[in-house]
């Protein structure tokens, strides 16, 4: 059991918008920056947000990311085929003292 | 181009000490504050965070590891290892190493190598 709740998929055609959605609670998310990763089948996990909402240099502005209170959102936009990866947000926990991660989103894009 | 690359054994024996290294190419690991991160992922139990060393060798574990993880700095081999004693089954999993985004924390993991298979067993 994930510390962050993540919905176990999603899915959503071509050209359309998905949220994954991250749960967490007042002393992780609610406490400290959250971050997002995407994940190919076979490959390392890569940033695609940081600090919330903040693109590194290279990542679509199709991604974006938000926070409100205990929870983050990855929105998607203009979805894609090769966007078809498992995604997870991961933050600090002041708690547990360590770095917590979802337990992942599968995106099919049908 | 910042490329880092684990290596390791491979399969461990129950009980015995894991050792893996990451090689760091194309920049310094002092050439910024910036934090180094092992982490690993099981199947089944996701994505683990096992703790960091920054550039100046100041480390911080996660609590439920830190009493068999030890992580150092090679600075003449540019690269940093991790050894973890006591191994089961359950540290079987990808192992990888991370680079901080920048210099502002540990938490995003910005540079990650390929991650290598760790398999404990018998």
């Amino acid at each position: 059991q994930s510390v962050l709740t993540q919905p176990p998929s999603v899915s959503a055609a071509p050209g359309q918008k998905v949220i994954i959605s991250c749960s967490g609670s007042n002393s992780n998310i609610g406490s400290d920056f959250v971050s997002w990763y995407q994940q190919f089948p076979g490959a390392a996990p890569r940033l695609l947000i940081f600090d919330n909402s903040d693109r590194p240099s290279g990542i679509p502005d199709r991604f974006s990311g938000s926070k409100s209170g205990t929870s983050a959102t990855l929105v998607i936009t203009g979805l894609q085929t090769g966007d078809e990866a498992d995604y997870y947000c991961a933050t600090g926990d002041t708690r547990l003292n360590t770095a917590v991660f979802g337990g992942g989103t599968k995106l099919t894009v049908l | 181009q910042l490329q880092v690359r684990e290596s390791g054994p491979g399969l461990v024996k129950p009980s015995q000490t894991l050792s893996l290294t990451c090689a760091v190419s194309g920049g310094s690991i002092r050439g910024g504050a910036y934090y180094w991160s092992w982490i690993r992922q099981h199947p089944v139990r996701g994505l683990e965070w096992i703790g960091y060393i920054f550039y100046n060798g100041r480390t911080d574990y996660n609590p439920s590891l830190k009493s068999r993880v030890f992580m150092s700095l090679d600075e003449s081999e540019n690269n940093l290892s991790l050894k973890m004693t006591s191994v089961t089954a359950a540290d079987t999993g990808v192992y990888y190493c991370a680079r901080s985004f920048d210099s502002s924390g540990y938490m995003a993991f910005g540079y990650w190598g390929l991650g290598t298979q760790v398999v404990v067993s018998s």
